[in-house]
């Protein structure tokens, strides 16, 4: 079975551009996550999403950042203008939300590098 | 906010020693969560906790989760090059899932 899908693997990009990050959860997954991974700041939780439904985005940045979850296959991360400290791997992760438990299965994340 | 804090950053072995990680928090967790990173890859999950004190094993990993469900650990027995990585814990109290800063384990042959 395929895995949580992202793209792309790799983006190189220049300050004050814009970047769109995508993701493909694996089929029947209800919960979708959204992480940020850095050296400095280890792995944290942008946002989270319910059946499509954004439930919270406290570790949303800043108005740069943005996702969308217009359905249950499909979701996206949005930067823009894009800064050289946003440098960092993304990571979707999906799970079947079963109360406050339930395993996490990642993407193999999108390396995006802001110059 | 929940946090979940985890010792030591790094640790270096000699193959063959045991190692083992830490996970604490101030507050009671409902579950933890263990997941290992390899060097360029993703998180992949090891396994999940939820009742106090339980203990479990998978080969040479054993999980413990606290008493007091404050506190976690993850100890390996003779560690291989294989275990090379970062051993993340990670708890859901409220539905998000928050990863604590990880440990990063290297093994010497």
């Amino acid at each position: 079975d395929a895995g949580v899908i992202q793209s792309p693997r790799h983006e190189v990009t220049e300050m004050g551009q814009e970047v769109t990050l995508r993701c493909k959860p694996i089929s029947g997954h209800n919960s979708l996550f959204w992480y940020r991974q850095t050296m400095m700041r280890g792995l944290e939780l942008l946002i989270y999403f319910n059946n499509n439904v954004p439930i919270d985005d406290s570790g949303m940045p800043e108005d740069r950042f943005s996702a969308k979850m217009p359905n249950a296959s499909f979701s996206t991360l949005k930067i823009q203008p894009s800064e050289p400290r946003d440098s960092a791997v993304y990571f979707c992760a999906s799970r079947i939300a079963t109360g406050r438990t339930g395993e996490l299965f990642f993407g193999e994340g999108s390396r995006l590098t802001v110059l | 906010g929940q946090q979940v804090m985890q010792i030591p950053q790094y640790q270096h072995v000699q193959e063959g020693e045991d190692f083992t990680t830490y996970c604490n928090s101030s507050t009671t967790l409902s579950n933890i969560q263990w997941y290992k990173q390899r060097p360029g890859g993703h998180p992949v999950f090891l396994i999940q906790l939820v009742k106090s004190g339980e203990v479990k094993k998978q080969k040479r990993l054993t999980f413990q989760f606290g008493e007091a469900k404050k506190n976690s650990s993850l100890h390996i027995t003779a560690t291989q090059t294989t275990d090379v990585g970062t051993y993340f814990c990670a708890s859901s109290n409220t539905g998000k899932l928050i990863f604590g800063q990880g440990t990063t384990l290297q093994v010497k042959p």
